[in-house]
């Protein structure tokens, strides 16, 4: 039971480029989020999803997509990196939902150059 | 919209000493939960604790809804208690977006 992965753990970028960060959980949990966690700022949702095919904006979702076509995949993308997304990057998910114990990865170390 | 804040936001203690950190939210609670940030960046989820108390070793933490906060007790505190703590709330309803705060950095010195 691997609970909540991300990939890659690293990431350095140039500006403009675009990526995908990867989240998989195999605990068959309907709900899932991306956060990010700046130095003064704590950890702040991007985006939430509370099941497959339903999706939506967080606190800070500007420069970000994302998708959930399975139960166990919620990926994060960035469409043009910019040096303001440069931060650690969060997945997490919970079995009933917003109002339920969450289960978080190990993060993602991005940089954008 | 909804405020979620932490207090102190620094404290530093000697190993031996207890602690109490706080979490004040504004609205009505559905969901409380409080996390660990070790040195490596991991979150350890210590409570999910939308009322009542619990406790888990040195660790205790107590919600009370009608007032809006929560507490997280630290005792005998020990250097691996270092690093930052999180609380997680969400007001239920409609809303499903969990907000944290912005936590409290503990260092336990030997």
């Amino acid at each position: 039971n691997a609970g909540v992965t991300q990939t890659p753990k690293f990431q350095v970028l140039k500006t403009g480029q675009s990526m995908t960060l990867q989240c998989a959980q195999d605990m068959n949990h309907e709900y899932m989020s991306w956060y990010r966690q700046d130095p003064g700022m704590g950890l702040r949702l991007i985006h939430y999803s509370v099941g497959a095919g339903i999706t939506d904006q967080g606190e800070v979702p500007n420069g970000y997509n994302v998708s959930r076509s399975t139960t166990e995949d919620f990926p994060l993308r960035l469409l043009s990196a910019a040096p303001s997304q440069t931060s650690v990057y969060f997945c997490a998910s919970s079995f009933g939902g917003q109002n339920e114990k969450l289960f978080f990865g190990s993060g993602t170390q991005l940089s954008v150059l | 919209g909804i405020q979620v804040e932490q207090s102190p936001p620094d404290l530093i203690l000697q190993e031996g000493a207890n602690s109490t950190l706080r979490c004040n939210f504004s609205d009505s609670v559905n969901n409380l939960q409080w996390f660990h940030q070790n040195p490596w960046g991991q979150l350890i989820n210590l409570f999910y604790i939308p009322s009542g108390t619990k406790q888990n070793g040195r660790l205790s933490a107590t919600t009370v809804a009608t007032e809006r906060y929560s507490l997280l007790y630290i005792s005998s505190s020990q250097t691996t208690d270092s690093g930052v703590y999180f609380c997680l709330f969400n007001s239920g309803g409609s809303n499903y977006k969990l907000t944290f705060g912005k936590g409290t950095l503990l260092t336990v010195n030997p």
